[in-house]
């Protein structure tokens, strides 16, 4: 099966600049996880879809950034306008359940804002 | 609440020579436990998981964990450390009563010396 993809791998933005990523998660899976990781520190959880609704978006650091999934399938994350701290990876990850069943992570995309 | 601690930041091996990289966790309810490699430049995969079966959980690549409730902990080994186990390892807790977030260690960087 094809895993957990992301777009684009990397991105070099300037400061101001509205991004957006998107993940592809394994089909079938109804669980959808957004992750960011700031210059090797810890994984930070930022929001959870269980199919088009957001389960948990208390990890958002604000409200410059946005996240969708229309339909259930892909999911997007936006960021509008970047500031120089939100560059770091950010990674996507899909489960078919999520009691006891693990994450997929995609390969991340790796956010430049200069 | 559930947090997971990696006790050690970076850990160096010489080749063919055992690994243990410590993992302890709180968690208010039955956790799973996961342990996951990451690869420069790639995503997070999967190494083995605890979800309340047998407390020696094997994985892939000749790596395994042993969970103890006494202790709290989940440590992972493996016998002799090859130069491809060079990369990053994080421990991360779900808690199997919502399921709904996965809390990631700091990571633990593995050298492998020749």
């Amino acid at each position: 099966e094809a895993g957990v993809t992301q777009f684009p791998s990397h991105s070099v933005i300037e400061k101001g600049q509205t991004v957006t990523l998107r993940c592809d998660p394994i089909s079938g899976h109804d669980n959808l996880y957004w992750y960011r990781r700031v210059m090797g520190k810890e994984i930070k959880f930022l929001l959870h879809f269980v199919k088009e609704s957001k389960q948990d978006e208390s990890g958002m650091p604000n409200n410059r950034f946005l996240a969708e999934r229309t339909g259930g399938t892909y999911s997007t994350l936006k960021v509008q306008p970047a500031e120089l701290e939100d560059s770091g990876v950010y990674f996507c990850a899909s489960s078919f359940h999520p009691r006891g069943s693990p994450l997929h992570f995609g390969n991340g995309t790796r956010l430049t804002v200069t | 609440a559930q947090s997971v601690t990696q006790l050690d930041s970076h850990v160096s091996v010489s080749e063919g020579t055992p690994v243990l990289l410590r993992c302890n966790y709180s968690s208010s309810y039955s956790p799973s436990l996961f342990w996951y490699v990451q690869h420069p430049n790639k995503g997070l995969q999967l190494l083995l998981k605890y979800t309340s079966a047998a407390t020696l959980v094997k994985g892939i690549n000749g790596f395994e964990a042993e969970f103890k409730k006494s202790e709290s902990s989940f440590h992972l080994t493996k016998p002799s450390a090859h130069m491809s186990d060079a990369a990053e390892y994080f421990c991360v807790v779900s808690d199997t009563n919502t399921g709904n977030q996965f809390y990631f260690g700091t990571g633990t960087s593995l050298t492998v010396i020749p």
